[in-house]
């Protein structure tokens, strides 16, 4: 089945600091990866969509500068939270579509990050 | 725009009963409709879909859902519940004209007593 490796799987740092978190398609290629938030008991709040090759899409409200995403590559995307406080604490969800699947194909989901910062 | 409602924020249901999770929706078109499981400090497992076809839509560990247009209603069922089915599940819709993005509903707790 289709896998999708999200790492790492938790971080804490101090505030101020960048993380970056990768999402991998491990058996296949993936145009497309959605980045999602997950605040606790709460639904996915969709951050952005990756797009391979090109700029990412935000959401609206997402800023763009905060939340900086690259998709270099057909099997990687990246999330690298700039300058991160407190408030940017959250678990953090990608997922993938497969690039031969058909639109009503089912995502694709790692296994979050959980991100807390001090 | 495309919505989905998970009116339970959770439900309960004694183990070896039935049980029951329930999903309303609204989108332009015909609806793609997928449930997903989630379990503690984990990503989302893909469950079932509905595209078309056959209503009543059976996926992975026993679930299943039926499609029903009229109410726009895409309710899990499982006839028997386990414990380990205690988790968080999420119902979600995506139009089925051009590129659209799938919208999530707010998901809903179930928990299986023993």
């Amino acid at each position: 089945g289709a896998v999708v490796s999200q790492h790492p799987s938790w971080v804490i740092c101090k505030s101020g600091t960048s993380v970056k978190i990768e999402c991998r398609s491990l058996d296949f290629q993936a145009t497309t990866m959605f980045w999602y938030r997950q605040f606790p008991k709460q639904s996915l709040m969709l951050m952005a969509t990756s797009n391979e090759g090109s700029k990412a899409t935000y959401e609206q409200g997402v800023e763009k500068d905060k939340f900086l995403i690259n998709h270099a590559s057909l099997t990687l995307s990246t999330l690298t939270v700039t300058s991160a406080h407190p408030e940017d604490s959250s678990f953090y969800i990608c997922s993938a579509r497969d690039s031969r699947e058909r639109g009503n194909q089912p995502q694709h989901f790692g296994d979050g990050t959980r991100l807390s910062i001090l | 725009a495309q919505s989905v409602a998970q009116p339970e924020d959770q439900v309960n249901v004694a183990e070896g009963n039935p049980l029951t999770v329930k999903c309303t929706y609204s989108v332009s078109g015909n609806p793609y409709l997928f449930w997903y499981v989630q379990y503690p400090n984990r990503g989302l497992q893909f469950l079932l879909k509905y595209i078309t076809g056959d209503n009543l839509v059976k996926g992975s560990y026993g679930f299943e859902a039926e499609f029903n247009k009229s109410q726009t209603s895409f309710h899990l069922k499982k006839p028997s519940a386990l414990v380990s089915d205690s988790a968080l599940y999420f119902c979600a819709v995506r139009g089925s004209g051009g590129y659209q993005k799938v919208t999530f509903g707010t998901g809903t707790k179930l928990q299986v007593i023993p």
